[in-house]
């Protein structure tokens, strides 16, 4: 079945440093969406790609969706201690798959 | 924004006994619900795929008659966990799509422990 995997699993970061988390699916997306799980809380939906090659942001976070539809990629620029929690990225047509996540972790 | 409201946020019950989970979408209408659960610090396992109206399907390894599932309306549907042992112990959290919603809405989830 289809498998989206994320790297890094933990990333800690001074406060100010940029971060990154990565995904690959091992087939084709029709989109990709990011989740953001602060800890103790519930995934929260930040965004959703659809087309190859996209790119959209919002403030300092910036998502990037792969030519070929199999990877994508969150950019954080320089964080904060509000960026704290675990990014999940879930890819799928009729259901979402997630990925493991990354947890990120930011020293003030 | 759209909104799902999951209940109860936590939950103790003996071994043997069965508990229920409600998630309610509260300004949409979810006409696909999804069930996971969640282990400490690893990711999301889709347990079931809900369409109103119709029987629920389970993913691999999930077993129907355990994890009861209902979504009989376009609001509503429920996640019953029967004869509970220690090893259910999980986060279960429900999400859902439909027409008034942008990607998929996750409820708070409801934290289970079975002693």
């Amino acid at each position: 079945g289809q498998q989206v995997m994320q790297i890094p699993q933990y990333q800690h970061v001074q406060e100010g440093e940029d971060f990154t988390t990565y995904c690959n699916s091992s087939t084709t997306l029709s989109n990709i969406q990011w989740y953001k799980q602060r800890p103790g809380g519930h995934p929260v939906f930040l965004i959703q790609l659809v087309k190859s090659g996209e790119v959209k942001k919002q403030k300092r976070l910036t998502f990037q969706f792969g030519e070929a539809k199999k990877n994508s990629s969150l950019h954080i620029t320089a964080t904060q201690t509000t960026d704290v929690g675990t990014y999940f990225c879930a890819g799928g047509a009729q259901k979402l798959v997630f990925g493991q996540g990354t947890r990120l972790t930011i020293n003030p | 924004g759209a909104v799902v409201s999951q209940h109860p946020s936590r939950v103790i019950c003996k071994s043997g006994t069965s508990v229920k989970i409600e998630c309610r979408s509260l300004d949409f209408q979810a006409t696909t619900m999804f069930w996971y659960r969640q282990f400490p610090k690893q990711s999301l396992m889709l347990m079931a795929t809900s369409n109103e109206g119709s029987k629920a399907t389970y993913e691999q390894g999930v077993e129907k008659d355990k994890f009861l599932i209902n979504h009989a309306s376009l609001t509503l549907s429920t996640l019953t966990v029967t004869s509970a042992h220690p090893e259910d112990s999980s986060f279960y959290i429900c999400s859902a799509s439909g027409q008034g919603s942008y990607g998929y809405t996750f409820g708070s989830g409801t934290r289970l422990t079975v002693v």
